[in-house]
């Protein structure tokens, strides 16, 4: 299996312009998750998807930030403008079933964001 | 809400020594629980889970840990610690009820292995 793929790997950008990321998640899978992970917060739940359809958004920071799943198989987060508190790892991961039933969750290697 | 709390930000233990890393959990319902492994530059890996069959739970790599609800913990043990070992260790977990379907994690714990 494929698992989770992620792109860009590491993506550095200036203050104010706009960053998408990727993610494509393992085949079959209904749930897809957008973690970010800092040095200061650790990992945080940015929003989850089922079956297409965003479920829960409350761990989106601001408005800057969007995420779609325009099908099963991709999804973006997008941030407009980039800002350098937003410099973080961010991960998607999907799952069949949900963590709640105690399905695990694959995570993708990660977009490493950097913005100065 | 659920949480979790990794004790020890920073394990050091020596090469064949025995590694516990702690996890102690907050939920008001039954949790499933996971250890994630992250090596370097890279995502997380599931080392191990629990969900509500045996309590003691063997994962990949020679780690296994132990729910104890009287206890609300889920150390995670290795009996000899191998160079490879080192890396960031997660503890999360899920409950019904929780709110979001995803996981929360600890803040992580970055296990040395000394030679």
């Amino acid at each position: 299996d494929a698992g989770v793929i992620q792109s860009p790997r590491h993506e550095v950008t200036e203050m104010g312009q706009e960053v998408t990321l990727r993610c494509k998640p393992i085949s079959g899978h209904d749930y897809l998750f957008w973690y970010r992970q800092t040095m200061m917060r650790g990992l945080e739940l940015l929003i989850y998807f089922n079956n297409n359809v965003p479920i829960d958004d409350s761990g989106m920071p601001e408005d800057r930030f969007s995420a779609k799943m325009p099908n099963a198989s991709f999804s973006t987060l997008k941030i407009q403008p980039s800002e350098p508190r937003d410099s973080a790892v961010y991960f998607c991961a999907s799952s069949l079933g949900g963590g709640l039933s105690g399905n695990t969750i694959y995570f993708g290697e990660g977009s490493w964001l950097t913005v100065v | 809400a659920q949480s979790v709390t990794q004790l020890g930000s920073h394990v050091s233990v020596s090469e064949g020594a025995l590694v516990l890393l702690r996890c102690n959990y907050s939920s008001s319902v039954p949790p499933y629980l996971f250890w994630y492994v992250q090596y370097p530059n890279q995502g997380l890996q599931l080392l191990l889970k629990y969900t509500s069959a045996a309590t003691l739970v063997k994962g990949i790599n020679g780690f296994e840990a132990e729910f104890k609800k009287s206890e609300t913990s889920f150390h995670l043990t290795k009996p000899s610690a191998h160079m490879s070992d080192a890396a960031e260790y997660f503890c999360a977990v899920s409950a019904p009820g929780g709110g979001a379907d995803g996981l929360t994690f600890g803040k992580g714990t970055h296990l040395i292995i000394q030679p």
